[in-house]
């Protein structure tokens, strides 16, 4: 089984800022298939990231995926409003894996 | 648009039983790899299981909580997922999500609430 960890558990930012948002694997994720999603309250999660840095469909570019191996980052280049939620990294494959989160909040 | 709906959800006493269901739209859904996903106040997310397509086999893996107790099934003239869930937990509590495979888009619903207390 692998724990994902995510790192800050809260980051506290003003819009124009640059978000930086680590998840850490227990192993090393095959493929890399490893995946960023956005959770706002209410709201089902949205699919950012694939594959550690591939973009999905109608994903803004200043949502970037980084990493391989056990490391990963997820950068958010200049924060819109719209972009205060919760973020999470998921190992997919065989199984699902999921990190605790991070929630990016308006300083 | 993909939508997915899940719907059953409610209150139900330790041991007793519940099935969920997730509609899907916008999708070919015979071709998707379907998961259960909860999220519970003691273990934040948690992947519950999945049933591949028909093409792919069809097979169902779960996770070790599920094992024994859960059943995932799809009924795909319907567009239909579905959560057989018995013998259910206190710690079973929680919202569950039905999703597609990241390979599919990676859509969830909006989840329905499971509360097991007596």
């Amino acid at each position: 089984e692998t724990v994902l960890t995510q790192s800050p558990g809260t980051l506290s930012l003003s819009p124009g800022e640059r978000a930086t948002l680590s998840c850490r694997a227990s192993q090393s994720v095959s493929g890399n298939s490893l995946a960023w999603y956005q959770q706002k309250p209410g709201q089902a999660p949205r699919l950012l990231i694939y594959a550690a840095s591939s973009r999905a469909t109608g994903i803004p570019d200043r949502f970037s995926g980084s990493g391989s191996g056990a490391d990963f980052t997820l950068t958010i280049s200049r924060l819109e409003p719209e972009d205060f939620a919760v973020y999470f990294c998921q190992q997919y494959g065989r199984s699902l894996f999921f990190g605790g989160g991070t929630k990016v909040e308006i300083k | 648009e993909v939508q997915l709906v899940e719907s059953g959800g409610g209150l139900v006493k330790p041991g007793g039983s519940l099935r969920l269901s997730c509609a899907a739209s916008g999708l070919t859904f015979t071709e998707a790899g379907m998961n259960w996903v909860r999220q519970t106040p003691g273990k934040g997310l948690e992947w519950v299981g999945r049933v591949k397509s028909k093409r792919a086999g069809g097979s169902t893996d779960y996770a070790a909580p599920a094992k024994g107790r859960f059943s995932i099934s799809r009924d795909d003239s319907q567009n239909t997922l579905y959560l057989q869930m018995n013998s259910l937990k206190i710690e079973d509590t929680g919202v569950y999500y039905c999703t597609t495979g990241v390979p599919e888009g990676g859509y969830w619903g909006q989840g329905t609430l499971v509360t097991v207390s007596s």
